[in-house]
């Protein structure tokens, strides 16, 4: 199973609402990652998360409030947003300890397309 | 910030080759260089990577300078599937390290 899953695919939420998104894989890996894509624009980092700890939040604001409650679950919990955080939240996840050439290409979910009102 | 250059767009003659290039001219011995591709509407997906050494595998043909400096990704015969955002991306070989994308190249392949 090489697969990312990203539930809602859609997400439509008021600026006083309280959601969350969910990511979900069951490769093994020990590394996942959230991301934001606005439109046109290539992806940016917000979260990693490394053997369930954070390990990089990019000056994410504390509205977005990420949670690795165990190796193979990821979310992303969201309060407060303004409409310019409508974008589409991309899930990853990947190896972290490597041997030489043994792959650590992240595997990316199909992402949730939000849109705050 | 990313530390690849690339063309904004190229169009492509579906069943011929494209050659995507990406100047990485900043390039440290360390760093890697990895290609990936965005479908409209889909998540990233991973393509192929290489340090030095041409690579191929089932998807793509890497070919990297010698000096390192800039890298050509070979799609050997484009079908219109292929049509699609093409990031290349330098970075560490460790497990964890994220991925900084860069603007990338909108490949059109045409029929």
């Amino acid at each position: 199973d090489t697969e990312v899953t990203q539930t809602p695919k859609h997400l439509v939420m008021g600026m006083t609402n309280k959601k969350s998104l969910k990511c979900e894989q069951h490769m093994g890996h020990r590394a996942m990652y959230w991301y934001k894509q606005k439109a046109k624009k290539p992806p940016e980092l917000m979260f990693v998360y490394s053997y369930e700890k954070l390990s990089i939040n990019e000056s994410v604001p504390s509205r977005f409030s990420p949670e690795c409650p165990n190796s193979s679950l990821l979310n992303l919990h969201l309060h407060a947003l303004q409409p310019e955080d409508s974008a589409l939240y991309l899930c990853a996840s990947s190896q972290v300890l490597q041997r030489e050439w043994a792959g650590n290409e992240q595997f990316f979910g199909p992402g949730t397309r939000l849109t705050v009102l | 910030d990313a530390k690849t250059t690339q063309p904004p767009s190229m169009d492509c003659a579906e069943g011929r080759a494209a050659n995507l290039p990406c100047n990485h001219s900043t390039i440290s011995g360390n760093e890697y260089v990895y290609w990936y591709r965005q479908i409209h509407s889909q998540g990233p997906q991973y393509i192929i990577h290489g340090l030095k050494n041409n690579e191929t595998n089932e998807m793509a043909s890497l070919i990297i300078t010698e000096d390192r400096k800039s890298s050509t990704l070979i799609l050997p015969h484009a079908t219109l599937r292929d049509t699609a955002v093409y990031y290349c991306i330098v970075r560490l070989y460790s497990g964890n390290t994220p991925l900084v994308f860069g603007k990338g190249t909108r490949l059109s392949v045409i029929a």
